[in-house]
């Protein structure tokens, strides 16, 4: 079975520029997750969605973080205008059946990304 | 809010000695579900642990850990450390069947020598 896969690997920005990230889910499952892991830190859900639909997106900045998965398989995540403080790798993971309590995420290998 | 706290930074042992990675957590939540995820170098995060019902310990890959409510932990114990244990270990949190957000802990780095 393929793992979540993730590209760029990496990116590195000037301030103002726009990145997406792309992610590809393992088959079969429903939902799909998006955090952002500053350096030294834990990764921080932004985002997570089951199939299509947005679930909670309560922590992505909205004013320039956008998330979208239209046929509830691959994922985008996109920064419009990025700032130093995105610094961060950007990790996606997926998960069968979120509600049930103990769901494993399988995280892909993550984005690495730098502004400038 | 909810929030995981672990030993702080590096931890490094001496192959053959106890591995013990503290982990405690803060929710309002009566009924959480505990979990250690392990990230070695080049690989992506994985999951190496789960919780059970309270004061029952689980079991994975010689790595233990027992949920104690009473004292909000969930510490990853092993008898003996290995070189290859050397990697990065999460301590998460999820509060409920509501939501399917892992709240992490910062991270500790294990580091096992000859």
């Amino acid at each position: 079975e393929a793992g979540v896969t993730q590209s760029p690997r990496y990116a590195v920005l000037q301030e103002g520029q726009a990145v997406s990230f792309w992610c590809d889910p393992i088959s079969g499952h429903d939902t799909l997750y998006w955090y952002q892991q500053p350096r030294d830190q834990g990764p921080q859900l932004l985002v997570y969605f089951r199939d299509e639909a947005v679930i909670d997106n309560s922590q992505l900045p909205s004013d320039r973080f956008s998330a979208v998965r239209p046929k509830g398989t691959n994922s985008t995540l996109k920064i419009q205008s990025a700032k130093q403080g995105d610094t961060a790798t950007y990790l996606c993971a997926s998960s069968r059946d979120w509600g049930a309590n103990y769901a494993e995420q399988f995280f892909g290998p993550g984005t690495r990304l730098t502004v400038l | 809010g909810d929030s995981v706290t672990q030993t702080e930074g590096l931890v490094t042992l001496t192959e053959g000695l106890p591995v013990m990675l503290n982990c405690t957590y803060q929710t309002i939540y009566s009924n959480p579900f505990l979990f250690w995820y392990v990230h070695y170098l080049n690989e992506s995060p994985r999951l190496l642990l789960k919780s059970s019902t309270d004061n029952k310990r689980t079991e994975h890959q010689g790595f233990h850990a027992t949920l104690h409510k009473s004292s909000s932990s969930f510490h990853l114990q092993k008898s003996s450390a290995q070189l290859s244990d050397s990697a990065l270990y999460y301590c998460a949190l999820r509060t409920g069947a509501n939501t399917g957000k892992l709240t992490f802990g910062h991270g500790t780095i294990l580091r096992v020598h000859p």
